[in-house]
């Protein structure tokens, strides 16, 4: 357990269906990160909160739609997904001012688009 | 976490070698690096970490060399394990504390028993 926990762990979902991956921290971070890691491009940075607010979106198309409700919680909410959109998103946190900048992933959701 | 279908860097090592992946950074106003290493079916886990004023930092059986000049990053493992098989990542932050983490692409490190 790294202290940030994501759920599920797979995913499969048809292209029309509506669905949230979740991710929890209970390491006091403040800030929280949405990554995509796919055969073709690894761990491309989808999102960034920090403090709750979001501070970068990276181009990412609007049927990927992240909600941070507080500092711990952290969901990707995904709708009409196309076959493309199939890959492993992690999630992961850091405290955006301290003595280190590590982040610290999940395990990651499986997603598959059919 | 695997990365399947990816076509990464392969480095392939007898058990009881030492391992040395490189990773080349492309910022030059980074100040802040990390190696992560990502086991099957897991997220990137910290390995070690170093500051830009350093050139060298050390943990248990892995050391982190930085070079500056030309913007190079490696990672030393001794006496590599089969449990150190995994996909090993650079990380490289921009200058400032809001800067955000960039990743390398990978290595595959596969020990041989």
């Amino acid at each position: 357990e790294t202290g940030v926990t994501q759920t599920p762990r797979h995913l499969v979902m048809g292209m029309t269906n509506k669905k949230s991956l979740k991710c929890e921290q209970h390491l006091g971070h403040n800030a929280m990160y949405w990554y995509k890691q796919s055969a073709k491009k690894p761990l491309e940075l989808m999102f960034v909160y920090s403090l709750e607010e979001r501070v970068e979106n990276n181009s990412v198309p609007s049927r990927f739609s992240p909600e941070c409700p507080n500092s711990s919680h952290l969901f990707l909410h995904l709708h009409t997904l196309q076959p493309e959109d199939s890959a492993l998103y992690l999630c992961a946190s850091s405290q955006v001012r301290g003595p280190g900048y590590g982040y610290t992933f999940g395990s990651g959701t499986r997603l598959t688009v059919v | 976490g695997e990365s399947v279908g990816l076509h990464l860097p392969t480095l392939s090592v007898q058990e009881g070698d030492n391992s040395i992946i490189n990773c080349a950074y492309s910022n030059s106003a980074s100040d802040y690096f990390i190696w992560y290493k990502q086991e099957s079916g897991k997220g990137p886990q910290f390995i070690i970490d170093i500051r830009s004023n350093m050139d060298k930092r050390q943990g248990q059986r892995v050391t982190v060399l930085l070079n500056k000049t030309v913007k190079h990053l490696s990672l030393q493992i001794a006496a590599t394990q089969p449990g150190d098989s995994a996909v090993y990542f650079c990380a490289e932050k921009e200058g400032g504390s809001q800067g955000n983490l960039i990743f390398g692409k990978g290595t595959k490190l596969s020990v041989k028993p």
